[in-house]
Formats: structure tokens, C-alpha cells, sequence
């Protein structure tokens, strides 16, 4: 079964430091990918997706991620954070192909806490 | 247009009562998901609907079940509560479903058994 790993539980920054969200999944396949963020008090909202193509996806607010398949990873990147990017993130991942077929596996989440 | 709304936004049931959540997706949204989300296990899948039909269903016992209606709203029940039923379920719309499209949630059902 897939399974999705989010390696950071809480991550606490200064205002302009840099992030990096680790995430790796478990599927030898084809693999559609996302990472999706529950800023307090609000619902899931989608940060970003990669289903093929350039390997570097941008997404809002400034953020991108990477998809590296000999790593199976997907890491959520940053360059200078702030205050309002605290949040939980969560990474996800479903079998891709071009079927729609499938749910989202996601990750456990990790915790951004971003000190003013 | 008007988001995926999830009624009722909390709710008190004691142990081997009985719970539906509703859900009302995104107009023009034939795909309903449904995910149940606790600090321990994180999001897991319960089940997707697709145009009143089941198309996918996660690892969840039978007491576990849901709908989805001619207009795409969709309900989910839970049988025989348990205490560890507690969580809170969300709901999730989409015009085609995982993974070719993007998934919009709703702000979530808070269920808590006492």
C-alpha cells in the first residue's frame, strides 16, 4: 500500500529564514503529487501539484517543491518565510497515469510555526 | 461561488449512537470525498463518490457508510459509535476526483463520543 511520510513534525522559524518540508512516499508507479496547508482556524487548501513535467513546481505564496524520483520525494521549499506562513502542511500522493481512479494518500502533517 | 459546506460543524453523541454528516460540494462538483482526520492517524480515506456511485472506499469497518445524492450532496453516517470515533471529518469536492483534479474541502464535521 502507498504511504506518504512527512519526516518533521513541528518546525519553528524566525520570520525570513528558509524552509524546507521533507516528504517521501512509498509507490514505484507513476505518482500524481500535491501538498495541500490548513493555515488556523480554516480549511485544506491546495499549495501546489506536480503530475509531470518539470520537476520544479511553483505554487502560491511563494512556495515550490521538487519531485525527485530516484528519492521518492517531494520536498516543500521556501526561501524566506513569514509570520502568516504558520500553518500545518501536509504532503499527499495518489496513483497517477491518467486515470481517475484513486484517492489521496496523505502524510501526517507538519506543524510551521514562524516567530515574528 | 460558494464553498464545500459541511453541516453540522460540531456535535456531542455518547457511545452506540448513531451520526450522519452532510455535505454539500462545489456546484457543478460530481466528486465527493470523505476523510476522517485525528491527531494520531492524521487524514485517512473513508470513501469517494462519484456521481451517485461508490467508486472508492479507504480501510474503514461497515459501520462506516455514505451516499450521494442526484444533486451531488453527499451524507455519511456512522453506526455503533465508538469513543475512538472521535475526530473530525471532512469533506472534500471535486469536478473529476483524485487525481485529476484539485480537491476542495469544506471546514470539517467535529465529532466527539462520549
Amino acid at each position: 500500500a502507498q504511504s506518504v511520510s512527512q519526516h518533521n513534525h513541528h518546525v519553528i522559524l524566525s520570520e525570513a529564514a528558509s524552509l524546507e518540508l521533507g516528504c517521501n512516499y512509498s509507490y514505484g508507479g507513476t505518482v500524481n503529487l500535491f501538498w495541500y496547508v490548513q493555515y488556523p482556524g480554516q480549511h485544506l487548501q491546495l499549495l501546489l501539484k506536480y503530475f509531470s513535467g518539470d520537476p520544479l513546481v511553483k505554487g502560491i505564496k511563494g512556495f515550490e517543491a521538487e519531485f525527485i524520483k530516484s528519492k521518492f520525494s517531494f520536498n516543500l521549499r521556501k526561501p524566506s518565510v513569514q509570520w502568516s506562513d504558520t500553518a500545518e502542511y501536509f504532503c499527499a500522493v495518489n496513483e497517477g497515469g491518467g486515470g481517475s481512479q484513486g484517492n489521496l494518500i496523505f502524510g501526517k502533517g507538519t506543524k510551521l510555526s514562524v516567530k515574528p | 461561488k460558494a464553498g464545500v459546506t459541511q453541516t453540522p460543524r460540531y456535535l456531542i453523541k455518547t457511545r452506540g449512537q448513531q451520526v450522519t454528516l452532510s455535505c454539500s460540494p462545489i456546484s457543478g462538483h460530481r466528486s465527493v470525498s470523505w476523510y476522517q482526520q485525528t491527531p494520531g492517524q492524521g487524514l485517512q480515506f473513508l470513501f469517494e463518490y462519484f456521481s451517485e456511485t461508490q467508486r472508492n472506499k479507504g480501510n474503514f469497518p461497515g459501520r462506516f457508510s455514505g451516499r450521494q445524492f442526484s444533486n451531488s450532496r453527499s451524507e455519511m453516517n456512522v453506526s455503533t459509535l465508538e469513543l475512538g470515533d472521535s475526530a473530525l471529518y471532512l469533506c472534500a469536492s471535486s469536478f473529476l476526483g483524485a487525481p485529476t483534479g484539485e480537491l476542495f474541502f469544506g471546514e470539517g464535521s467535529r465529532l466527539t463520543v462520549l
